[in-house]
């Protein structure tokens, strides 16, 4: 089972604001690296899958990037609004291609 | 249409019982897993099963079973109940289990009394 962490657990921001987590992984036997938005009472949404050292992802105002060789990701919100509150979850996934979730981070954008 | 589906979506029941939690997926995925919602609410990896192989986590007791009718369904069995069992559990399915999203049900939260 790999051992996935991110930082911070929890954030709060001015609406307007942009910010930034990190999502560290095992760099060896890796095959995949997965960033989800959780909001509550929903099930978890796929934002991005990346796999190559130095991809980069992005889709509206969120982008990711990915550093397979020290096994980090980061995620980046851009203008953070208050529906972007939500909980970012990072997967991994190895050789056993079974995806291990990191704890979250929590955000809350104010308005 | 839903992708993948958890039925049921509340489960109460007494310790000591014998429950199951069905899942089945729409997307031809090769791939599904189930996943138990702790209290500080991380997600954490309990099987995962394509049509080849199965994958415990070890640290799942073997109360807990994964029996899969076909490649669209796993359902999640559990024996003899007990109270630490209360969590919200989710089934998720993927095309080739890792390189492609992960599509979650809307979760089950099972309360043992």
């Amino acid at each position: 089972i790999l051992n996935v962490e991110q930082s911070p657990q929890s954030l709060h921001v001015q609406e307007g604001d942009s910010t930034n987590f990190t999502c560290s992984f095992p760099s060896s036997n890796f095959y995949a690296l997965h960033w989800y938005r959780w909001e509550t009472a929903k099930s978890p949404e796929a934002l991005f899958v990346m796999t190559l050292n130095g991809d980069e992802k992005k889709k509206g105002r969120i982008s990711a990037t990915l550093n397979t060789k020290e096994g980090y990701s980061y995620l980046y919100i851009k203008g953070s609004q208050p529906e972007d509150s939500a909980t970012y979850l990072c997967a991994s996934s190895g050789s056993a291609r079974q995806l291990t979730f990191g704890s979250g981070t929590q955000l809350t954008v104010l308005p | 249409d839903t992708a993948v589906s958890q039925t049921p979506k509340y489960l109460v029941t007494q310790m000591g019982n014998d429950k199951s939690i069905k899942c089945e997926q729409n997307l031809g995925h090769d791939t599904m897993y189930w996943y138990k919602q702790d209290s500080k609410k991380f997600l954490k990896i309990m099987f995962s099963y394509n049509n080849k192989e199965l994958i415990i986590n070890e640290t799942v007791p073997n109360r807990f079973s994964p029996k899969s009718p076909d490649k669209a369904h796993l359902n999640l069995h559990i024996n003899s109940l007990e109270l630490g069992d209360s969590a919200v559990y989710f089934c998720a399915s993927s095309q080739d289990g890792g390189s492609t999203e992960a599509f979650f049900g809307q979760g089950t939260r099972l309360t043992v009394v």
